[in-house]
């Protein structure tokens, strides 16, 4: 059973750029989530999709942005770049929305964006 | 806002040894715990999780205590081995159904 693959692993943008990271989920698994990882502050939580629609929102700007397709891949969108937009984006799937009981994720290894 | 704080970011100890976890939250609301476990280059993978209705589940090595008066969550790994070695987050899942988690404790277990 192929985990959870997120592309690219590694990319390198300029401040003011844009930049999109993709991640497919485990076969079956409704449930995308999305987190950021930076020294010292653990993963932050971005949003989660659920069939195709966004189920929560964590507490970033607007430059943050997702989608989910009807075969349940996802993609985040992160606009107008900034230095501190720096880190290690993760993707997690589950089968169930993680509002709906007990639910383990399934984490990606990552994409890791450096923004100078 | 940091509801789960780890306010250890490295612990080292000596193989065959226990190796303590510690994990405290603010949000009373929180209802599931877990522990998920990061070697470098991978992502992070479930290890062992407690409901707040309980207050200890075990699974071989690792045993998760939760002291819910307190607000405390302790990962116990005993005995501790060299695969041990990794960054160890603990998550506690809100009202809302998401995934907050701490900011993690590297563990080094020395031969």
């Amino acid at each position: 059973k192929a985990g959870v693959t997120q592309t690219p692993r590694y990319l390198i943008k300029t401040r003011g750029q844009q930049v999109t990271l993709s991640c497919s989920p485990i076969s079956g698994h409704r449930s995308v989530s999305w987190y950021q990882q930076t020294p010292g502050q653990g993963l932050q939580f971005l949003f989660e999709y659920f069939s195709e629609t966004q189920r929560n929102k964590g507490n970033f700007p607007g430059r943050f942005s997702g989608r989910q397709f009807s075969n349940s891949r996802s993609e985040m969108n992160v606009s107008t770049l900034e230095l501190g937009d720096s880190a290690l984006y993760l993707c997690a799937s589950s089968f169930r929305s993680t509002g709906a009981g007990a639910n383990v994720l399934t984490f990606g290894a990552g994409s890791r964006l450096t923004v100078l | 806002d940091q509801q789960v704080k780890q306010n250890s970011p490295s612990l080292s100890v000596q193989e065959g040894r226990i190796s303590i976890l510690n994990c405290d939250y603010t949000n009373s609301m929180f209802d599931y715990f877990l522990w998920y476990k990061k070697y470098p280059a991978e992502g992070p993978t479930f290890l062992i999780s407690i409901s707040s209705i309980k207050d200890k589940n075990e699974d071989g090595r690792f045993t998760v205590f939760l002291n819910k008066s307190a607000k405390h969550l302790s990962l116990h790994i005993v005995p501790s081995q060299p695969g041990d070695s990794a960054v160890y987050f603990c998550a506690a899942r809100d009202s809302w159904g998401k995934l907050q988690f701490g900011a993690g404790t590297q563990v080094v277990v020395t031969p």
